[in-house]
């Protein structure tokens, strides 16, 4: 059974349209996280979020909003998509925030964006 | 601002050629150095953690240690298999942000 799942693995799109990649996790954790792996292969952190908060990183635009239905999904939402935005996104998810623990990744979505 | 560099960036072994990895992190209080092995097309995949200065942890030909200002990936005579990008990660005391990674060595091991 996959732990981290995501949905599409890979998104082709134009520029100024809406996506969103899907996120789930079977592990029972409380905490999951986005990250977005750049065209040199670098990752970087975009939210974490459990049900108590949401962490965004500074360098985020606004145009991305996590949302979770329930606490074993956590899916990404992008708006108006440029061409910047291609990239590889990472779902991640941990037992609990921070506290030293082990993030277990997904397999990506591929996204690029025409 | 939490920082990690690992070098070198990509390295070339031969099959049974020890070497090792290294990752500098500069952090406000490390609350735990993570290591991942990401093979192409594929999320990262977690090999070991280390919390403070002196530990060391092993699987199979891979042996992590820790300073207080570095991380080493050792690996004893690799295996083609071994071939994969190694990413190092911290999180810092500031941590509900989640993990600073580096960009990785790219190593790649030839029969």
């Amino acid at each position: 059974d996959t732990a981290v799942s995501q949905t599409p693995k890979y998104l082709v799109t134009q520029m100024g349209n809406d996506k969103s990649i899907k996120c789930e996790q079977n592990l029972g954790h409380d905490t999951m996280y986005w990250y977005k792996q750049d065209s040199k292969k670098f990752l970087k952190i975009m939210f974490s979020y459990n049900n108590k908060e949401l962490i965004i990183n500074e360098t985020v635009p606004n145009r991305f909003s996590p949302k979770s239905p329930d606490k074993a999904h956590l899916n990404l939402h992008i708006n108006s998509l440029e061409l910047g935005d291609s990239a590889v996104y990472f779902c991640a998810s941990s037992a609990t925030q921070g506290l030293r623990e082990t993030q277990y990744f997904g397999p990506g979505t591929r996204l690029l964006v025409l | 601002e939490d920082q990690v560099t690992q070098s070198p960036e990509a390295l070339r072994l031969q099959e049974g050629e020890s070497s090792s990895l290294n990752c500098s992190y500069t952090v406000s209080g490390l609350r735990g150095l993570f290591w991942y092995r990401q093979d192409p097309g594929k999320g990262p995949e977690f090999l070991f953690t280390l919390y403070s200065a002196g530990e060391e942890k092993e699987k199979e030909r891979l042996k992590a240690t820790l300073t207080k200002k570095e991380s080493f990936l050792h690996i004893t005579a690799p295996k083609p298999e071994d071939s994969a990008t190694y990413l190092c990660a911290v999180e810092s005391r500031g941590g509900a942000d989640g993990l600073t990674f580096g960009k990785g060595t790219h190593l790649i091991i030839q029969p």
